[in-house]
């Protein structure tokens, strides 16, 4: 199985900072790579697909980038409603696996 | 518009099975793959497998193999989840999610069936 390392765990921000989550994964993925957004008692909403394709209606203060087996995951500026768990997902290959996630608090 | 409606909480006892539904409405269901995402309490995604509704062809993750059933009922537009000898450890909220056949990005959820297994 591919194993996908996300860090940090957990992060604490301010409002209007730009923060980074990394995914590395554990074989070449070929940017096969999707972002989530996951808030308490939700389902998961996609952001990102394919490493850096924005999701339709979402806002561009969110982005991901990939080199080789590592992706970033961008907000450039936080807001107060993005305080939520982030998670990468990997689907080059079965069985499709997920980061361990990141919480994401405000300051 | 698209929409993944799922069936209500369970509470299972342990060697017992399961059976979550996924409704879904808004677009053309033969078009696209669902998968079932599991979340156990406090924890991260785990994905369980996917099923082309178009044909049936399904594929699970090798934990889940032996246990899983994945179906759909192209007449009504539901997915199957059916998952045998239960125990604490699955104990999770089951999602149904939507892919694009062949780009496994899942794009609509449903809202979740929270399983309980307990004696």
């Amino acid at each position: 199985d591919i194993q996908m390392t996300q860090s940090p765990s957990s992060l604490s921000a301010s409002v209007g900072d730009r923060i980074t989550i990394t995914c590395q994964a554990s074989h070449d993925i070929n940017d096969y790579l999707n972002w989530y957004q996951q808030k308490p008692g939700q389902a998961p909403k996609l952001l990102i697909y394919d490493a850096s394709n924005l999701e339709t209606g979402v806002s561009s203060r969110f982005s991901g980038s990939a080199s080789g087996t590592n992706f970033v995951f961008t907000i450039s500026s936080l807001q107060p409603e993005d305080i939520a768990t982030y998670y990468c997902q990997q689907y080059d290959s079965l069985p499709f696996t997920f980061g361990q996630g990141t919480k994401l608090e405000i300051k | 518009q698209v929409l993944l409606v799922q069936s209500g909480a369970e509470v299972k006892k342990p060697g017992a099975s399961v059976r979550v539904s996924c409704k879904s409405s808004g677009y053309s269901f033969t078009s696209y793959y669902v998968h079932w995402v599991r979340q156990a309490p406090g924890q991260g995604l785990e994905w369980m497998g996917i099923i082309n509704p178009n044909g049936g062809g399904t594929n699970s993750a090798q934990k889940f193999q032996g246990r899983v059933s994945l179906t759909t009922d192209t007449s009504t537009n539901t997915a199957y989840l059916e998952l045998s000898s239960l125990t604490s450890e699955d104990t999770a909220v089951y999602y149904c999610a939507r892919s694009p056949p062949g780009r496994s990005y899942f794009g609509y959820w449903g809202q979740g069936t929270l399983v309980i297994v307990s004696s």
